[in-house]
């Protein structure tokens, strides 16, 4: 069973134009949300992430949306740019205690053209 | 900052074939972790270690096994290779539990089963 859904699997965007990338999950007790951006040839890096009291969450041109209510989440890259290439990957846990286990969607292959 | 250490970067062998892959980290984080990425199916956790000589499986452990020999290293078996066991495998660290846990990963190691 998925636990974490990415769509779309692959996006296309001019430079310049918003990337919108979407999560959702299944288990309710999910309650940290990062998305790790990956490059070819390199292992995944955090870049943002957001824990479910929080409705958004800004760094720079990197944004999460959460809705609690739906578990679905977004994350938009405005003023895309052709070295945000890459494969984004959302991923779900229980934050706390004794649950090490985080668990990542399949990922969203990236291509901004320049 | 540290690094994470992936050896080799390319493992060939055989099929039917006993491989192992090594990992080291120098942040000196207590948790360490396997996954498995497959084209198009996201991180699958393998094995993870809370601490020296700790061993919990993952989603995806059978026909592997695990060894934390000591806190900065942790290695994995691939038991008897198959064909379909071509994959790239990513050694993960991070400080332990609590908050949101960031996990740092290493560049993977790609294996080719013959």
């Amino acid at each position: 069973q998925q636990q974490v859904r990415q769509s779309p699997q692959s996006l296309t965007v001019w430079e310049g134009e918003t990337a919108i990338l979407n999560c959702s999950y299944e288990d309710s007790t999910f309650n940290y949300f990062p998305w790790y951006q990956q490059f070819p040839g390199e292992g995944p890096a955090l870049l943002i992430s957001i824990r479910s009291v929080s409705d958004k969450k800004e760094d720079g041109r990197f944004t999460i949306f959460f809705n609690k209510r739906e578990k679905k989440l977004s994350l938009h890259i405005t003023d895309s740019q052709p070295g945000d290439s890459a494969t984004y990957f959302c991923a779900a846990r229980i934050s706390g205690g004794s649950n090490y286990k985080l668990t990542f969607g399949k990922g969203t292959l990236l291509t901004v053209t320049p | 900052g540290g690094i994470i250490t992936q050896t080799p970067k390319f493992l060939i062998g055989q099929e039917g074939q006993k491989l192992t892959l090594k990992c080291q980290q120098n942040f000196n984080h207590d948790t360490m972790y396997w996954y498995r990425q497959d084209s198009g199916k996201g991180l699958r956790l393998i094995y993870y270690s809370i601490t020296e000589n700790d061993l919990q499986k993952g989603d995806l452990s059978e026909g592997y096994d695990a060894s934390r020999e000591k806190k900065s290293s942790f290695s994995l078996t691939v038991t008897s290779a198959q064909k379909n066991e071509m994959a790239v495998f990513l050694c993960a660290s991070s400080v332990g539990t609590g908050g949101g846990n960031t996990l740092y990963f290493g560049e993977g190691s790609r294996l080719i089963v013959v």
